[in-house]
């Protein structure tokens, strides 16, 4: 069984300032997909980047960039520039086939 | 668009009464999710299903039942609710159409609580 690990549970960064999440997972399969998702005090859940396990390059969507470590097994979330809407529970995520499995996720505050 | 849709937002039941909630997403999308989301335990998954008619097990199935009768609907039962179960639920559905890199669209979840 795919499990998903973040071992951050919470991390704080000042505002305008850099902040990494970490993410590893554990898996025998080749073909995979793995998503960061953003939970705010709405407690809806937002996509934030997604990344193809076949493709070497990490994946960047704005101020949101991962590292992917696929020997590693790691995937870490790096927000440059914090702002305070970033404020939330990040959660990692695993996909194969059928199953989208969470990691229990790290609760990021952003200082003024 | 709706997206994905559940009912009821909030729901108090006593020990021992039963409940279903209802998830309907309008996006046409083949795979259909329950998650349960504790404090400190991130998100697991309950039940699953890839198709109309079909369900399979997740993580933490026990106490749960569901059902997939149409495309667009995911039902999750609770038969006999015990204060383990509270919890807040979420619901998502997938698109397998397309990129194989599809996301999954969540519902605004439902805050359940046993008493």
């Amino acid at each position: 069984a795919q499990t998903v690990t973040q071992s951050q549970p919470e991390m704080s960064v000042q505002e305008a300032e850099t902040v990494t999440l970490s993410c590893t997972y554990d898996t025998s399969e080749s073909d995979y997909y793995l998503f960061w998702y953003k939970q705010p005090p709405s407690r809806q859940m937002i996509l934030v980047i997604r990344q193809e396990a076949y493709k070497q390059q990490n994946a960047t969507e704005n101020r949101f960039s991962v590292n992917f470590q696929k020997a590693a097994k790691s995937f870490s979330l790096k927000i440059s520039d914090s702002q305070l809407g970033d404020a939330a529970m990040y959660f990692c995520a695993y996909r194969s086939a059928d199953k989208l499995t969470f990691g229990k996720g790290t609760l990021l505050t952003v200082n003024p | 668009n709706a997206g994905v849709t559940q009912t009821p937002k909030f729901r108090v039941l006593k020990t021992g009464q039963s409940m279903t909630l209802l998830c309907a997403q309008d996006m046409n999308h083949e795979y259909m999710y329950w998650y349960r989301q504790d404090p400190g335990m991130g998100l697991r998954l309950i039940h699953y299903s890839v198709g109309e008619g079909t369900t399979a097990k997740g993580e933490v199935p026990d106490g749960y039942n569901v059902s997939r009768l149409k495309k667009q609907n995911f039902l999750l039962g609770l038969e006999s609710a015990a204060p383990s179960q509270t919890s807040v639920y979420f619901c998502a559905s997938r698109s397998t159409i397309g990129r194989k890199n599809t996301e999954a669209f969540f519902g605004q979840g439902t805050r359940l609580t046993v008493v």
